[in-house]
């Protein structure tokens, strides 16, 4: 089991907001952990969006709309990226990534679409 | 404005060692409020963080465990730049590699080279 886990994709349509969630494995707890989320868009490199540990422990990325927003389900041990509002311009892959065992560890990413 | 521009070669044969070079402009290399990262991405093992260099008082050094034993990160302060080293390259060390800037303030991967598609083939 990967220390975490992303649905592959996610389509939604313009003005909807979507979550896309970011699964701990099970041997390892969400509310330890700062969440950090990237937007990767085809041919370039990752650009980073925000990170959120708790509501006191959160930053949100240089020139990233507030439309972009993070939280955590505790009791499905996941990390959520929110984005509401949806444009055309959101179509990306997402990742989250966490400090893990002395290591910078990714999730695997989903393709968002939108329809 | 804090830049990093990659260079290297696109193709490693089997067995050799891949050298990869990012130079830095717009800050030093030695900032004690940054660390200096190498990072991969292939459709098989998606993003790879490899590992880190960083100055505290003195250079220090942290490898992923998937790749320790292949890896080295330079730095090189008379360039302003840092490099990776990674020998006994296999196919599937095939991936677009990164460098990547983690600064302490923001406490994230804020500036990214432009990536270098390296495939490892004889």
């Amino acid at each position: 089991q990967a220390v975490l886990t992303q649905p592959s994709s996610l389509s939604a349509s313009p003005g909807a907001s979507v979550s896309l969630t970011c699964t701990f494995h099970s041997g390892i707890n969400v509310n330890t952990y700062r969440i950090y989320w990237y937007q990767q868009k085809p041919g370039s490199p990752p650009q980073y969006l925000l990170r959120f540990k708790s509501v006191a422990d959160k930053q949100q990325g240089s020139g990233v709309p507030s439309r972009f927003s993070a939280t955590k389900d505790l009791s499905a041990n996941a990390g959520i990226l929110l984005i509401s509002g949806l444009q055309s311009e959101d179509e990306a892959d997402y990742y989250c990534m966490i400090w893990h065992s002395s290591a910078w560890v990714f999730g695997g990413g989903t393709k968002l679409t939108v329809l | 404005q804090v830049q990093l521009q990659q260079s290297g070669p696109g193709l490693v044969k089997p067995s050799q060692t891949l050298s990869l070079t990012c130079a830095i402009s717009g800050e030093s290399v030695s900032s004690n409020s940054a660390t200096w990262n190498w990072i991969r991405q292939s459709p098989s093992r998606g993003l790879e963080w490899l590992g880190r260099t960083y100055f505290r008082s003195k250079w220090y050094n942290d490898y992923a465990v998937s790749v320790k034993s292949r890896i080295t990160i330079n730095p090189d302060t008379s360039k302003n730049q840092f490099s990776l080293e990674m020998n006994s390259m296999t196919p599937e060390d095939t991936a677009v590699y990164y460098c990547a800037r983690k600064r302490v303030a923001d406490d994230a991967f804020d500036i990214w080279g432009q990536g270098t598609m390296v495939t490892v083939s004889s």
